[in-house]
């Protein structure tokens, strides 16, 4: 079945690089997308990559996919208090519209 | 332009009432979909819409939990006879439905309160 998985927790200081980790289970995943809800919010959009892409990079934010080993991780450069929120990966399979969505990293960052 | 807006923001209610939730999603999205995002969980899909017709409703967590959407636009998810562990918060998101990346975007939610 279609399983999403993330750390649960990160911590990093002000001004250095985060690296979020997420794994799923669905060979088929057309896209990969990474979510960001801060406290209180909704789910804002970050970025997303297609599934014969292993890299795309929007300002501060790097995504890498694994294709072959079913791995995706978002790099944010220059960690800024504002971006404490939980960050949530999801991929959406080929045949289907609904995304499955991981259980969400929590990313603290301290001065 | 507007984003997807969702209806009340808070939701208080006893055990046994029924509960509606309105969405209203972007103007020009064909496709529609409910969420639930239980405290300490990640986002449980609920069902989707492409117009007016529900391909999937293959998350809906029982038959108290059934949802409508009207001329292609705002959408109502209603849960019947409410139980405690049906408290959560309620995201709706759409999107073009066009293919691609079809991304979606997501209203605030409605944070419902069984008690």
């Amino acid at each position: 079945g279609e399983d999403v998985e993330q750390s649960l927790f990160l911590s990093v200081r002000e001004g250095d690089s985060s690296v979020i980790n997420c794994t799923y289970t669905d060979s088929s995943s057309t896209y990969l997308y990474w979510y960001k809800q801060e406290p209180g919010a909704g789910l804002q959009l970050l970025t997303y990559i297609f599934s014969n892409m292993d890299m795309k990079q929007d300002q501060r934010l790097t995504v890498l996919l694994n294709k072959k080993d079913k791995h995706l991780s978002l790099r944010i450069a220059d960690t800024q208090t504002g971006d404490s929120a939980i960050y949530f990966c999801a991929e959406r399979n080929f045949n289907t519209d609904k995304l499955i969505f991981g259980t969400g990293t929590r990313l603290q960052v301290f001065p | 332009g507007a984003g997807v807006s969702q209806s009340p923001s808070n939701k208080v209610t006893e055990k046994g009432k029924d509960v509606e939730l309105r969405c209203d999603p972007i103007s020009g999205h064909t496709a529609l979909y409910w969420y639930r995002q239980s405290l300490g969980q990640g986002l449980e899909f609920l069902i989707y819409f492409q117009g007016n017709s529900a391909p999937d409703k293959s998350g809906l967590p029982s038959d108290r939990f059934s949802a409508e959407r009207t001329g292609g636009s705002v959408s109502t998810l209603t849960i019947q006879r409410t139980q405690q562990e049906d408290s959560a918060v309620y995201l709706c998101a759409s999107s073009p439905g066009l293919g691609g990346a079809d991304t979606q975007y997501f209203g605030p939610g409605t944070r419902l309160t069984v008690l």
